[in-house]
């Protein structure tokens, strides 16, 4: 059974910074490519950055660009977001999706449920 | 503003059909495949449609997908109160150089 489970979240003033991380298991993360999606308190999905099974391919939204940092350890199973010099509007729920494919497709096959980030003073 | 555009709401009696569309461009819907997803209250999203038309296992035939051209719709049949949540489409979008996932705004569906 695949199992993605996110944790770091947590309430951080504007300004400082949090790392994400995901443990994947179920299936052979090395084969997949994954993602960061994040959800706004009653907003919709908003893609935040992907990485190949390699992490030679890696993208980010414009929003995030600079500021965040998609990052794997394949021998450790895991996913992770570095999150710096974050906002307000950063503040969100955010998931860990595993990708169908090894490289960056946008098919979100398996999601996570979730880590809370509250960025507030 | 999201790169796909959905409607807000949709509602049926149950039992009832209700179908979701998606419209997008050439630079994702009509050049990628869609994916749908469902989220219930509370709950993460759910893989219910990829590859346009391709259910996963375990998801009913009363949920099908379908895309023409550059739009894409998601169909619900036999309505049932436990399908109330929120729909959305997704696709990878090529117009920037990296690429980027982007998703509809999303449609909650109201059972009657």
């Amino acid at each position: 059974e695949v199992q993605l489970v996110e944790s770091g979240g947590g309430l951080v003033q504007p300004g400082r910074s949090l790392r994400l991380s995901c443990a994947a298991s179920g299936f052979t993360f090395d084969d997949y490519a994954m993602h960061w999606v994040r959800q706004a308190p009653g907003k919709g999905l908003e893609w935040v950055s992907g990485i190949s099974w390699n992490s030679g391919s890696i993208g980010y939204a414009d929003s995030v660009k600079g500021r965040f940092t998609i990052s794997r350890d394949n021998a450790k199973n895991s996913l992770y977001l570095q999150m710096n010099s974050l906002r307000a509007e950063d503040t969100a729920l955010y998931y860990c999706a595993k990708d169908d494919s090894d490289i960056l497709t946008g098919h979100g096959d398996y999601w996570g449920q979730g880590t809370l980030v509250t960025v507030s003073s | 503003q999201s790169v796909l555009t959905q409607p807000p709401s949709v509602s049926a009696a149950p039992g009832q059909k209700v179908t979701i569309s998606c419209s997008g461009s050439s630079s994702n819907i009509g050049n990628n495949y869609v994916s749908w997803y469902q989220q219930l209250p509370g709950t993460a999203p759910k893989l219910l449609i990829y590859d346009n038309n391709k259910r996963p296992s375990g998801i009913p035939d009363r949920f099908s997908g379908s895309k023409s051209g550059t739009s894409a719709t998601l169909g619900i049949t036999g309505l049932q109160t436990g399908d109330e949540a929120d729909y959305y489409c997704g696709t990878w979008d090529s117009s920037l150089s990296a690429g980027r996932w982007v998703f509809g705004g999303g449609t909650k569906l109201t059972v009657l």
